[in-house]
């Protein structure tokens, strides 16, 4: 069945990257997406990979996709204070299209 | 554009009591879903919909019921309530494109007693 695993937080510098990490395991996903919560609020879409692509850029984000290891991670460059949120891997798997499995979800937090 | 609303935003229910968490999206999608969030546990499906008439089952079920008679609206009903449904509840919606990106609600907090 599918399942999306990842640590729960991650404490970086205010400058620094961030890197979190997520593990999946059906070999069918079609997309995997990161989503952001801050406190209070609902998810939103922070930017999604297309399964055969190893590496989306956009601004500060950078998606890595090892397909072999199952394995999706997001950097986060420059980390800001507004950086601070929940972070959530999903994937929607083609073998049940309709469904998008999320994982725990990642607290970062900044130091100063 | 409203996009997705939930009511109630909060609730506190007893054990045993029933009731219904609205969902209500104008975004004309075809697939609506609900999750709930738990400490560690991330978000876990509860039922989805894709379209009018259609819906199954997620991850965590039992407990809960739901119906889709419009496009617009997916309310989750709880018909008797017990502690282990404390959580907080998000409504999703998205359209059948290829990304499937989900649109979420502000999410509706409820404390079973």
């Amino acid at each position: 069945g599918e399942d999306v695993e990842q640590s729960l937080f991650l404490s970086v510098r205010e400058g620094d990257s961030s890197v979190i990490n997520c593990t999946y395991t059906d070999s069918s996903s079609t997309y995997l997406y990161w989503y952001k919560q801050e406190p209070g609020a609902g998810l939103q879409l922070l930017t999604y990979i297309f399964s055969n692509m190893d590496m989306k850029q956009d601004q500060r984000l950078t998606v890595l996709l090892n397909k072999k290891d199952k394995h999706l991670s997001l950097r986060i460059a420059d980390t800001q204070t507004g950086d601070s949120a929940i972070y959530f891997c999903a994937e929607k798997a083609n073998s049940s299209a309709s469904k998008i499995i999320f994982g725990s979800g990642t607290r970062l937090s900044i130091r100063p | 554009n409203a996009g997705v609303t939930q009511t109630p935003k909060f609730q506190v229910l007893k054990t045993g009591q029933s009731m219904t968490l609205q969902c209500a999206q104008d975004m004309n999608h075809e697939y609506m879903s609900w999750y709930r969030q738990d400490p560690g546990m991330g978000l876990r499906l509860i039922h989805y919909s894709v379209g009018a008439g259609i819906t199954d089952q997620g991850e965590v079920p039992n407990g809960y019921n739901v119906s889709r008679s419009t496009t617009e609206d997916f309310p989750l009903r709880l018909l008797s309530a017990a502690p282990s449904q404390t959580s907080v509840y998000f409504c999703a919606s998205r359209t059948s494109g290829r990304t499937g990106e989900l649109f979420f609600g502000e999410g509706s907090r409820l404390t079973v007693l």
